[in-house]
């Protein structure tokens, strides 16, 4: 079994949507969690870092993080056809020097 | 600031050969690490230097993976003898020490594919 599960899709929306990005883990010792996002043959760029249960907000961006259920979420409002790329979530045990875990990535296009 | 260098972007060998990759980190980042990105999935760390030391080399497949950090600073990853599994893009990133998980910074990765 996978530490991290994330749906690879690809999902598809059209401009405007809110979309809705997920993943699950099994190791509760997963601590820190991110989400990164990958443009086509680009490096992984970080979007988002959390550690407490609950919401964070950055601009269209909220992360969402319930350690009871290990289920992590990224929700992106007013999407737009910029926002086409990869998400990956990722998650670590420590807030430094430990490795981070991946999910697949969930490929995103947004349709103007 | 100047992102993570790595070169050469693209690299095609056969089976067998081997290859060196290379990156330069952001100036005064003490953390360096070596990610693989198998088509279709998520990055898995390979190595993970801080300075010139190793701190974590646990999926580091040793007998044909090795690296190395000179004087705390550029890196090389080499593969020897390279298999047709190896195809994938390594990525080399680098983060402050202390602030590693936040402060990551990928560069855009070596796509290598093995004929």
């Amino acid at each position: 079994q996978k530490e991290v599960e994330q749906d690879p899709g690809p999902l598809s929306v059209p401009e405007g949507a809110i979309v809705s990005l997920n993943c699950t883990y099994s190791n509760s010792a997963f601590q820190y969690f991110m989400w990164y996002r990958q443009y086509s043959r680009k490096g992984p760029e970080l979007l988002m870092y959390t550690y407490s249960s609950g919401n964070k907000e950055d601009g269209r961006f909220t992360a969402q993080v319930d350690k009871s259920s290990k289920y992590i979420s990224l929700f992106i409002r007013d999407s737009q056809p910029s926002d086409s790329a990869t998400y990956l979530c990722a998650m670590s045990k420590e807030t430094s020097g430990s490795r981070l875990t991946f999910g697949e990535g969930t490929q995103l296009t947004v349709n103007p | 600031e100047a992102g993570v260098a790595q070169s050469p972007r693209y690299k095609i060998i056969e089976k067998r050969q081997s290859v060196a990759f290379w990156c330069n980190p952001i100036s005064g980042h003490a953390t360096l690490y070596w990610y693989q990105q198998i088509l279709g999935q998520g990055p898995k760390l390979l190595i993970q230097f801080q300075n010139n030391g190793v701190v974590d080399d646990s999926q580091l497949p040793k007998d044909r993976f090795s690296a190395e950090r000179l004087k705390g600073v550029d890196s090389t990853l080499k593969i020897q003898p390279a298999k047709l599994e190896d195809s994938a893009v390594y990525l080399c990133a680098s983060s402050l020490q202390g602030l590693s998980n936040y402060g990551y910074t990928f560069g855009s990765g070596t796509r290598l594919t093995v004929v």
